[in-house]
Protein backbone atom coordinates (compact mmCIF):
# COMPACT_ATOMS: atom_id res chain seq x y z
CA UNK A 1 0.00 0.00 0.00
CA UNK A 2 1.17 3.62 -0.43
CA UNK A 3 0.24 7.00 1.45
CA UNK A 4 1.37 10.62 1.59
CA UNK A 5 1.72 12.57 4.83
CA UNK A 6 2.11 16.20 4.39
CA UNK A 7 3.87 18.21 7.46
CA UNK A 8 1.78 21.12 7.87
CA UNK A 9 -1.87 21.97 6.77
CA UNK A 10 -1.40 25.56 6.32
CA UNK A 11 2.06 27.81 6.09
CA UNK A 12 2.53 31.37 5.62
CA UNK A 13 5.34 32.65 4.52
CA UNK A 14 6.56 36.17 3.54
CA UNK A 15 7.20 37.78 -0.11
CA UNK A 16 10.41 37.11 -1.09
CA UNK A 17 11.04 34.30 1.59
CA UNK A 18 11.77 30.80 0.93
CA UNK A 19 8.69 28.24 0.50
CA UNK A 20 9.47 24.83 2.08
CA UNK A 21 5.97 22.28 1.99
CA UNK A 22 6.73 18.87 3.40
CA UNK A 23 6.22 15.90 1.74
CA UNK A 24 6.94 11.97 2.96
CA UNK A 25 5.45 9.34 1.71
CA UNK A 26 5.28 5.56 2.46
CA UNK A 27 5.75 2.74 -0.65
CA UNK A 28 6.75 -1.04 -1.16
CA UNK A 29 8.31 -0.23 -4.75
CA UNK A 30 9.83 2.76 -5.68
CA UNK A 31 7.60 5.27 -6.20
CA UNK A 32 6.73 8.03 -8.73
CA UNK A 33 5.87 11.23 -6.88
CA UNK A 34 4.16 14.80 -7.95
CA UNK A 35 3.22 17.66 -6.48
CA UNK A 36 -0.45 19.08 -7.96
CA UNK A 37 -0.94 22.79 -6.70
CA UNK A 38 -5.27 23.87 -6.70
CA UNK A 39 -5.50 27.75 -6.88
CA UNK A 40 -8.90 28.67 -5.58
CA UNK A 41 -12.25 27.47 -7.48
CA UNK A 42 -10.15 25.72 -9.94
CA UNK A 43 -9.04 22.28 -10.73
CA UNK A 44 -5.52 20.72 -9.38
CA UNK A 45 -2.20 21.08 -11.82
CA UNK A 46 0.72 19.35 -12.01
CA UNK A 47 4.33 21.44 -10.82
CA UNK A 48 6.14 18.73 -11.24
CA UNK A 49 6.94 14.96 -11.31
CA UNK A 50 9.72 12.49 -9.94
CA UNK A 51 9.96 8.75 -11.80
CA UNK A 52 13.68 7.94 -12.31
CA UNK A 53 16.70 9.48 -13.43
CA UNK A 54 17.91 12.89 -11.60
CA UNK A 55 16.41 13.02 -7.68
CA UNK A 56 16.09 16.76 -7.99
CA UNK A 57 12.89 17.95 -10.20
CA UNK A 58 12.48 21.24 -11.38
CA UNK A 59 9.08 21.97 -12.06
CA UNK A 60 6.71 25.26 -13.32
CA UNK A 61 6.65 28.58 -11.68
CA UNK A 62 9.92 28.56 -9.91
CA UNK A 63 9.15 25.21 -7.69
CA UNK A 64 11.37 22.24 -7.23
CA UNK A 65 11.47 19.17 -5.24
CA UNK A 66 13.92 16.54 -4.43
CA UNK A 67 13.26 13.11 -4.17
CA UNK A 68 15.49 11.63 -1.29
CA UNK A 69 14.99 7.85 -0.66
CA UNK A 70 16.49 7.35 2.58
CA UNK A 71 14.51 9.81 3.74
CA UNK A 72 11.48 8.65 2.17
CA UNK A 73 10.66 12.18 1.61
CA UNK A 74 9.76 14.66 -1.66
CA UNK A 75 9.85 18.17 -0.22
CA UNK A 76 8.46 21.43 -2.29
CA UNK A 77 10.71 24.56 -2.28
CA UNK A 78 11.11 27.62 -4.25
CA UNK A 79 13.59 30.40 -3.63
CA UNK A 80 11.62 33.41 -3.33
CA UNK A 81 7.81 33.56 -2.55
CA UNK A 82 5.34 35.83 -5.10
CA UNK A 83 1.87 36.75 -3.78
CA UNK A 84 0.44 34.44 -6.71
CA UNK A 85 2.16 31.55 -4.76
CA UNK A 86 -0.83 31.28 -2.52
CA UNK A 87 -2.85 27.98 -3.58
CA UNK A 88 -3.45 24.97 -1.89
CA UNK A 89 -0.52 22.29 -2.93
CA UNK A 90 -0.71 18.70 -2.96
CA UNK A 91 1.61 15.63 -3.14
CA UNK A 92 0.60 12.46 -4.56
CA UNK A 93 2.28 8.73 -4.84
CA UNK A 94 1.75 6.60 -7.77
CA UNK A 95 4.00 2.47 -6.95
CA UNK A 96 4.23 2.58 -10.75
CA UNK A 97 3.45 4.15 -14.02
CA UNK A 98 -0.26 3.84 -15.06
CA UNK A 99 -1.38 3.15 -11.72
CA UNK A 100 -3.60 5.32 -9.22
CA UNK A 101 -2.66 8.17 -7.30
CA UNK A 102 -2.50 8.31 -3.76
CA UNK A 103 -3.25 12.51 -2.90
CA UNK A 104 -1.48 13.79 0.69
CA UNK A 105 -3.75 15.85 2.72
CA UNK A 106 -2.97 18.95 1.37
CA UNK A 107 -1.35 22.35 2.34
CA UNK A 108 -2.65 25.53 2.60
CA UNK A 109 0.28 28.42 1.70
CA UNK A 110 -0.61 32.02 2.61
CA UNK A 111 2.23 34.30 1.02
CA UNK A 112 1.87 37.73 3.30
CA UNK A 113 2.72 40.92 1.70
CA UNK B 1 -13.32 26.01 -23.97
CA UNK B 2 -11.90 24.47 -21.05
CA UNK B 3 -10.16 20.62 -21.84
CA UNK B 4 -11.82 18.95 -19.38
CA UNK B 5 -16.20 19.92 -18.48
CA UNK B 6 -17.95 19.18 -15.68
CA UNK B 7 -21.61 20.52 -15.02
CA UNK B 8 -23.13 21.31 -13.12
CA UNK B 9 -20.42 23.55 -11.29
CA UNK B 10 -22.57 24.05 -8.04
CA UNK B 11 -25.66 21.89 -6.79
CA UNK B 12 -28.06 21.79 -3.87
CA UNK B 13 -29.84 19.09 -3.29
CA UNK B 14 -31.74 16.78 -0.61
CA UNK B 15 -31.13 13.91 0.82
CA UNK B 16 -32.43 10.78 -0.92
CA UNK B 17 -32.42 12.30 -4.59
CA UNK B 18 -30.47 11.10 -6.97
CA UNK B 19 -28.31 13.20 -8.91
CA UNK B 20 -25.55 12.97 -11.54
CA UNK B 21 -22.64 14.72 -12.71
CA UNK B 22 -21.12 15.04 -15.42
CA UNK B 23 -17.53 15.11 -17.21
CA UNK B 24 -16.79 15.59 -21.04
CA UNK B 25 -13.31 16.06 -22.10
CA UNK B 26 -11.03 17.17 -25.47
CA UNK B 27 -7.63 15.76 -24.96
CA UNK B 28 -8.62 12.64 -26.62
CA UNK B 29 -7.30 10.98 -23.23
CA UNK B 30 -8.36 7.09 -22.36
CA UNK B 31 -8.33 7.47 -18.95
CA UNK B 32 -11.13 9.24 -16.54
CA UNK B 33 -11.67 9.65 -13.00
CA UNK B 34 -13.86 10.96 -10.54
CA UNK B 35 -12.01 12.20 -7.31
CA UNK B 36 -13.93 14.11 -4.21
CA UNK B 37 -12.01 16.19 -2.31
CA UNK B 38 -12.88 16.88 1.51
CA UNK B 39 -10.91 19.84 3.76
CA UNK B 40 -8.29 18.36 5.42
CA UNK B 41 -8.49 14.96 3.44
CA UNK B 42 -7.22 15.94 0.34
CA UNK B 43 -8.63 13.90 -2.91
CA UNK B 44 -9.90 10.20 -2.60
CA UNK B 45 -10.71 8.48 -5.68
CA UNK B 46 -14.50 7.16 -6.14
CA UNK B 47 -14.21 5.56 -9.59
CA UNK B 48 -11.85 5.45 -12.67
CA UNK B 49 -12.27 4.21 -16.22
CA UNK B 50 -9.17 3.26 -18.36
CA UNK B 51 -11.42 3.05 -21.69
CA UNK B 52 -14.80 2.61 -22.69
CA UNK B 53 -15.40 -1.20 -21.56
CA UNK B 54 -13.46 -0.58 -18.72
CA UNK B 55 -14.79 0.54 -15.08
CA UNK B 56 -13.00 0.32 -11.55
CA UNK B 57 -13.70 0.95 -7.67
CA UNK B 58 -11.42 3.73 -6.32
CA UNK B 59 -11.01 3.66 -2.58
CA UNK B 60 -14.11 5.39 -1.34
CA UNK B 61 -16.96 3.90 -3.83
CA UNK B 62 -19.54 3.12 -1.68
CA UNK B 63 -22.82 5.16 -3.08
CA UNK B 64 -21.77 6.07 -5.78
CA UNK B 65 -22.05 4.91 -9.46
CA UNK B 66 -20.99 5.44 -12.50
CA UNK B 67 -21.17 5.53 -16.37
CA UNK B 68 -18.32 5.99 -19.40
CA UNK B 69 -21.39 6.79 -22.60
CA UNK B 70 -17.81 7.36 -24.92
CA UNK B 71 -14.49 8.01 -24.57
CA UNK B 72 -15.04 11.79 -24.15
CA UNK B 73 -17.37 11.17 -21.19
CA UNK B 74 -17.94 10.08 -18.22
CA UNK B 75 -20.71 10.69 -15.39
CA UNK B 76 -20.59 10.00 -11.62
CA UNK B 77 -24.32 9.07 -9.93
CA UNK B 78 -25.31 9.29 -6.64
CA UNK B 79 -28.60 6.88 -6.31
CA UNK B 80 -29.66 8.23 -3.00
CA UNK B 81 -27.65 10.82 -2.04
CA UNK B 82 -26.99 11.48 2.22
CA UNK B 83 -25.07 14.90 3.55
CA UNK B 84 -22.15 13.24 3.50
CA UNK B 85 -21.90 13.12 0.13
CA UNK B 86 -21.45 17.11 0.23
CA UNK B 87 -17.61 17.51 -1.16
CA UNK B 88 -16.55 19.10 -3.79
CA UNK B 89 -16.17 16.73 -6.86
CA UNK B 90 -13.40 16.59 -9.61
CA UNK B 91 -13.48 14.88 -12.84
CA UNK B 92 -9.47 13.96 -14.19
CA UNK B 93 -8.32 12.28 -17.19
CA UNK B 94 -5.01 11.28 -18.59
CA UNK B 95 -2.82 9.85 -21.51
CA UNK B 96 -2.57 6.07 -21.15
CA UNK B 97 1.14 6.32 -22.28
CA UNK B 98 3.10 9.63 -22.61
CA UNK B 99 6.16 10.33 -23.97
CA UNK B 100 7.69 12.43 -20.83
CA UNK B 101 9.13 15.08 -22.60
CA UNK B 102 9.03 18.79 -21.71
CA UNK B 103 9.33 20.03 -17.74
CA UNK B 104 6.02 18.36 -17.01
CA UNK B 105 5.25 16.00 -20.01
CA UNK B 106 2.73 13.70 -19.67
CA UNK B 107 1.85 10.24 -19.03
CA UNK B 108 -0.83 8.06 -17.03
CA UNK B 109 -0.13 10.18 -13.63
CA UNK B 110 -0.16 13.88 -14.89
CA UNK B 111 -3.80 14.22 -15.16
CA UNK B 112 -5.89 17.16 -16.47
CA UNK B 113 -8.79 18.11 -13.91
CA UNK B 114 -11.59 19.72 -14.12
CA UNK B 115 -12.65 22.91 -12.54
CA UNK B 116 -15.04 20.52 -9.93
CA UNK B 117 -18.43 20.29 -9.05
CA UNK B 118 -19.75 21.48 -5.70
CA UNK B 119 -22.40 19.46 -4.31
CA UNK B 120 -24.16 20.01 -1.14
CA UNK B 121 -26.92 17.41 0.30
CA UNK B 122 -29.13 19.00 2.68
Amino acid sequence: AQSVTQLGSHVSVSEGALVLLRCNYSSSVPPYLFWYVQYPNQGLQLLLKYTTGATLVKGINGFEAEFKKSETSFHLTKPSAHMSDAAEYFCAVSEASGSRLTFGEGTQLTVNP
Amino acid sequence: DADVTQTPRNRITKTGKRIMLECSQTKGHDRMYWYRQDPGLGLRLIYYSFDVKDINKGEISDGYSVSRQAQAKFSLSLESAIPNQTALYFCATSDALGTGTGVLGSGANVLTFGAGSRLTVL
